[in-house]
């Protein structure tokens, strides 16, 4: 089991619409969250992060963060084209582990 | 937020050739990392640096070597380029309050390697 799943996609949603983009993982201790946009070609770039159970907006994105279900989203309001790209979940580890662990990301097309 | 550099861009090199990816961060960040990415792949950490002097290898097996003689500069070096290793590297840096604590990562823009 990878530590940090994300469903490849692609997740096709028409403009205006809400993209839901989830993601689980495995570390119960894990305890900072982030979500990256990567369009192709080019480097992750930060969008959000989250500590705290519950939910965090910023514009017109909003993560969901349930440590008891270890599982962790990103809702994007109000799609637009220009939000097609790849969207990378990555967890912080135990203390031991001084590192992101980055999902495989998942795919987002918003048609026009 | 972060102004982290690399080069070069694009490097384009024969198989058994020495190589340095150049990675340089302007905001006193403690901790810096490498990660390499195929196309559409996920990234692998393959280096990281908590401060001067301190470097660990991460989850990916590498054959390349990373020094931190400088906080701002985070070079990698290949000793002899082979084919298998051309791909995306990507440079990140965060501030690190802590060494038990992650914090937000930046990266830079990376470089594609192409070995021949």
């Amino acid at each position: 089991q990878k530590e940090v799943e994300q469903n490849s996609g692609p997740l096709s949603v028409p403009e205006g619409a809400i993209a839901s983009l989830n993601c689980t993982y495995s570390d119960r201790g894990s305890q900072s969250f982030f979500w990256y946009r990567q369009y192709s070609g080019k480097s992750p770039e930060l969008i959000m992060f989250i500590y705290s159970n519950g939910d965090k907006e910023d514009g017109r994105f909003t993560a969901q963060l349930n440590k008891a279900s270890q599982y962790v989203s990103l809702l994007i309001r109000d799609s637009q084209p220009s939000d097609s790209a790849t969207y990378l979940c990555a967890v912080e580890g135990d203390t031991g582990r001084r590192a992101l662990t980055f999902g495989s990301g998942t795919r987002l097309q918003v048609q026009p | 937020e972060a102004d982290i550099y690399q080069t070069p861009r694009y490097l384009v090199i024969g198989t058994g050739k020495k190589i340095t990816l150049e990675c340089s961060q302007t905001m006193g960040h403690d901790k810096m990392y490498w990660y390499q990415q195929d196309p559409g792949m996920e990234l692998h950490l393959i280096h990281y640096s908590y401060g001067v002097n301190s470097t660990e290898k991460g989850d990916l097996s590498s054959e390349s070597t990373v020094s931190r003689i400088r906080t701002e500069h985070f070079p990698l070096t290949l000793e002899s380029a082979r084919p298998s290793h051309t791909s995306q590297y990507l440079c990140a840096s965060s501030e690190g309050m802590s060494p038990a604590r992650t914090d937000t990562q930046y990266f830079g823009p990376g470089t594609r390697l192409t070995v021949l």
